[in-house]
């Protein structure tokens, strides 16, 4: 089965970096397409990156030129740096597996990685 | 930006129908998707494709989409329905993943 795991979670201060990453297993990495997705403490979700099979990569707004997404196929896993970090980033980060059909849902999710952004 | 506006809370009494909304311009012309998310929990994909539901899902839920406004109904709510539910779309103007502000399902 579907299986996606993130770690790298932790508390970092104001205007520092953490590297986040997804190891998964049960599918073909290499063919699939991954997204992350965060939801701040007692708000809703927020798609902010996605990577296709390819190498195509979107951010949201609110963190392009901040976050970096990667993947590494012969490690099945997928990444995210991110940089220059603020309160607002404050969140947990949840891994996703884009459908591979249509690339519109997200069909998987892992556990999260809880970011705390604190000074 | 495209924009999706749910009720930030239902409540229903259990064996009663849920309707939860999701509005957005002219969403009837795009694919809506439904998550729901326990306390605790990561979200889990509910219905795909406006009425698809993924297997394991009850076919108590359902979904439809039509004008500006896209339904998620549980037919019979139960206490486990107790949750998040969010709904999504992809924008394809901006390449962009949309979610709406979530719906908190309360049973009574």
């Amino acid at each position: 089965q579907v299986q996606l795991v993130e770690s790298g979670g932790g508390l970092v201060k104001p205007g520092g970096s953490v590297r986040l990453s997804c190891a998964a297993s049960g599918f073909i990495f290499s063919d699939s397409y991954m997204s992350w997705i965060r939801q701040a403490p007692g708000k809703g979700l927020e798609w902010i990156s996605y990577i296709s099979r390819t190498g195509t990569i979107y951010y949201a707004d609110s963190v392009k030129g901040r976050f970096v997404i990667s993947r590494d196929n012969a490690k099945n896993s997928v990444s995210l740096q991110m940089n220059s970090l603020r309160a607002g980033d404050t969140a947990t980060y949840y891994c996703a597996k884009v459908d591979g059909k249509r690339l519109v849902y997200f069909e998987h999710w892992g556990q999260g990685a809880l970011v705390i952004v604190s000074s | 930006s495209y924009v999706l506006s749910q009720p930030p809370s239902v409540s229903v009494a259990p064996g009663r129908p849920a309707a939860i909304s999701c509005g957005g311009d002219n969403i009837g012309e795009k694919s809506v998707h439904w998550y729901h998310q326990k306390p605790g929990q990561a979200p889990i994909l509910l219905i795909y494709f406006d009425s698809d539901r993924p297997s394991g899902i009850a076919e108590r839920f359902s979904g439809s989409n039509s004008g500006n406004t896209a339904t998620l109904t549980i037919s019979r709510v139960e206490a486990g329905d107790e949750a998040d539910y969010y709904c999504q779309v992809w924008d394809s103007s901006t390449n962009h993943w949309v979610f709406g502000g979530g719906t908190k399902l309360t049973v009574l």
